[in-house]
């Protein structure tokens, strides 16, 4: 079982419409949580962390579900300019220590259409 | 703000070449940086840890003698791919962390291919 898994897509959506992304993780210990966007050929960039208790910037929410070990993104009104794959990210634990390393999920791919 | 930059942003190099690859933090001091490597369709897979002024930490599977890492100061981290072969052709990027915080700052990625 791969320790951050996603479904990798794509979702092609309309333009204005919601979409929701889902990841779940395999290591009950991660304490931090990111979603991360990347462009086609350019780095990854923080899209916005993930807290305990949901969390909002303009139209993307980020929640957690710690007892499921689940993770969601929900985009409201999507734009054109929000087509790329967008990275599930858990931070990595060696028994219970935490080793500072980031583990990416595959990644979910949308494309926002006109 | 927390500015990476990785140099070359892309190189083509002859199989058998090594090829250096640089990493920066740029308005801020990272005391570890990591090295990652993208195949295309696939996520990124982290090669290895950098820690200023030690050995580099290489994940399973990673040769560190064929992917040589140095760490000389707070705010470079090199990665020199030695006698490279076309399956070494990748996009490497690297990233650096702020003391203090799990979130990484990743460079704008190298594109590498061995010909």
């Amino acid at each position: 079982r791969k320790e951050v898994e996603q479904d990798p897509g794509p979702f092609n959506v309309p333009e204005g419409a919601t979409v929701a992304f889902n990841c779940t993780y395999s290591n009950s210990a991660s304490q931090s949580f990111f979603w991360y966007r990347q462009d086609c050929r350019k780095e990854p960039k923080l899209l916005m962390s993930v807290y305990s208790s949901g969390n909002e910037d303009g139209r993307f929410t980020a929640q957690l579900n710690r007892a499921s070990q689940y993770i969601s993104l929900l985009i409201r009104d999507s734009k054109l300019s929000d087509s790329a794959t967008y990275l599930c990210v858990v931070n990595s634990f060696r028994g219970s220590s935490n080793t500072g390393k980031l583990i990416f999920g595959q990644g979910t791919t949308l494309q926002v259409k006109p | 703000g927390a500015v990476v930059s990785q140099h070359p942003s892309w190189v083509i190099c002859k199989s058998g070449t090594s090829v250096k690859i640089e990493c920066r933090s740029l308005d801020f001091q990272a005391t570890t940086m990591f090295w990652y490597r993208q195949f295309p369709k696939q996520s990124l897979m982290l090669m290895a840890t950098s820690n200023e002024g030690s050995k580099a930490t290489y994940e399973q599977g990673v040769e560190k003698d064929k992917f040589l890492i140095n760490h000389a100061s707070l705010t470079l981290s090199t990665l020199t791919v030695t006698s490279a072969h076309p399956e070494d052709s990748s996009f490497y990027i690297c990233s650096a962390r702020r003391e203090f915080s799990y979130e990484q700052y990743f460079g704008p990625g190298t594109r590498l291919t061995v010909t």
